[in-house]
């Protein structure tokens, strides 16, 4: 059964601080991703990973950027947080090869004051 | 670039009457559709995908790419079915998804 965590379920931040969400999987899956999902919006991809330090851009990437040192892990990076980056972020993994489905994280709830 | 459109953002239903949840893909290659759920305070989860053409928990959908439509069904709808509906379009390694329906099912 294919596990992907995240390291916080609840996270609040001042406006301007670094922030770092984390994911991590333990099934060797090549692909990684990042969402963001709000309300009426749906997910957007943020950023994805098809293999270590390797990054490609979403749909909206502006404001935030990604790490992946290591196959299982897959770091997203708000440089400076802002008010509009409030909202749900999902990681989600998948084998390399395009024809799977994506297996999601239980999310991190980002609040930003 | 492909889009995937949900026109509801909110669907109410009585229990055991049928369900249809619309989903309305544009894509110029050949589509590779899914739906996903996430049930209140659980992870977004596959629901079923097109190339299988299995029920899963009573429900179907039918890729019509005529109508570039992926609509999902059930003929009689349970209080779990309650939760939040996702139709995705995976192309090229990457889902786009739609807007998301909630399904609301009333005792």
């Amino acid at each position: 059964d294919v596990k992907v965590t995240q390291s916080s379920r609840y996270l609040v931040k001042r406006t301007g601080e670094k922030v770092f969400l984390e994911c991590v999987q333990d099934m060797d899956h090549e692909n990684m991703f990042w969402y963001r999902q709000d309300p009426g919006l749906g997910l957007r991809l943020i950023y994805f990973s098809y293999d270590v330090k390797m990054k490609e851009k979403g749909d909206i990437p502006e404001g935030y950027s990604v790490s992946r040192e290591k196959k299982e892990r897959f770091s997203l990076i708000l440089e400076s947080a802002s008010t509009n980056q409030t909202s749900m972020y999902l990681c989600a993994t998948s084998i390399a090869g395009g024809q799977e489905t994506q297996y999601f994280g239980p999310g991190t709830r980002l609040l930003v004051l | 670039a492909q889009r995937v459109t949900q026109p509801e953002k909110l669907l109410s239903v009585f229990k055991g009457a049928p369900v249809e949840l619309k989903c309305n893909y544009s894509y110029s290659g050949s589509p590779e559709l899914f739906w996903y759920v996430q049930y209140s305070r659980q992870r977004l989860q596959l629901l079923l995908r097109h190339i299988s053409r299995e029920s899963i928990k009573g429900f179907t959908a039918d890729l019509n790419k005529g109508e570039t439509s992926f609509h999902l069904k059930k003929p009689f709808a349970q209080e779990e079915d309650s939760a939040m509906y996702y139709c995705a379009l995976l192309a090229y390694e990457k889902l786009t998804f739609g807007t998301g329906t909630r399904l609301t099912i009333i005792p």
